[in-house]
């Protein structure tokens, strides 16, 4: 079955530093590829995602990029802010737009990462 | 709130108890994940199901671990004779029917700590 893993597990940046966190799966077929943050004692919540036939992605301060051929992918954040402070968990799965769907995500072990202001 | 809806929040039980988790997906969501974070770990997969039916039960163990999401009401994962090791937070996640286009998208509930003393 599929493999996550997830590096690093901890990561301490400066306010307004870059922070890099990088992911690589082992299951050829999976094809999307999300990422949650999640505050202590809170729910995970989506903040990008990404599909196998991009190659990047971006929102803001956050962007995804995605490398099929080396089973990788990374979400880079700008500019952090001490609000960026949280788990970052990285996930993959294999889905269908319609119907035959697995759709259970697999994930990384998490990065708690530490903005420092 | 339309987000997606857990309870109760804490349950603690007594080892040999069973625990009752309840989750209502979003409105307009047909499909309900269940995953279980240990703690300092990442989530993992238990089981999928639409209305009436279990997609993919393969991460959830085989004995005292139940799950069903009825017509009516919402989804429910029954842990039976609860043992030390079970405690941890689960956390239920809905996304929209199939062909929806966006229907990868997973949003999670605010997660159930069970606590088995």
């Amino acid at each position: 079955g599929e493999n996550v893993e997830q590096h690093p597990s901890t990561l301490s940046v400066q306010e307004g530093d870059s922070a890099v966190i990088k992911c690589t799966y082992s299951d050829s077929a999976s094809n999307y590829f999300p990422w949650y943050k999640q505050e202590l004692g809170k729910r995970p919540q989506l903040i990008i995602d990404i599909r196998s036939n991009v190659g990047e992605k971006k929102d803001q301060r956050i962007a995804v990029t995605l490398n099929k051929t080396a089973k990788h992918f990374s979400l880079h954040i700008t500019e952090t802010q001490p609000e960026d402070s949280a788990v970052y968990f990285c996930a993959a799965s294999i889905v269908g737009n319609y119907g035959g769907s697995q759709g259970n995500l697999i994930f990384g072990k998490g990065t708690k990462l530490s903005v420092k202001p | 709130n339309a987000g997606v809806m857990q309870n109760p929040r804490h349950l603690v039980r007594r080892r040999g108890q069973e625990a009752r988790l309840r989750c209502s997906p979003m409105k307009g969501h047909s499909h309900v994940y269940w995953y279980r974070q240990l703690p300092e770990e990442g989530l993992k997969f238990m089981v999928y199901l639409q209305k009436e039916n279990i997609i993919d039960e393969s991460g959830m163990p085989k004995e005292r671990f139940s799950a069903e999401f009825p017509k009516e009401g919402p989804s429910i994962l029954r842990i039976q004779q609860v043992v030390r090791g079970d405690s941890a937070a689960y956390f239920c996640a809905s996304s929209p029917p199939l062909g929806t286009g966006t229907h990868n998208e997973q949003f999670f509930g605010p997660g159930t700590r069970l606590t088995v003393l």
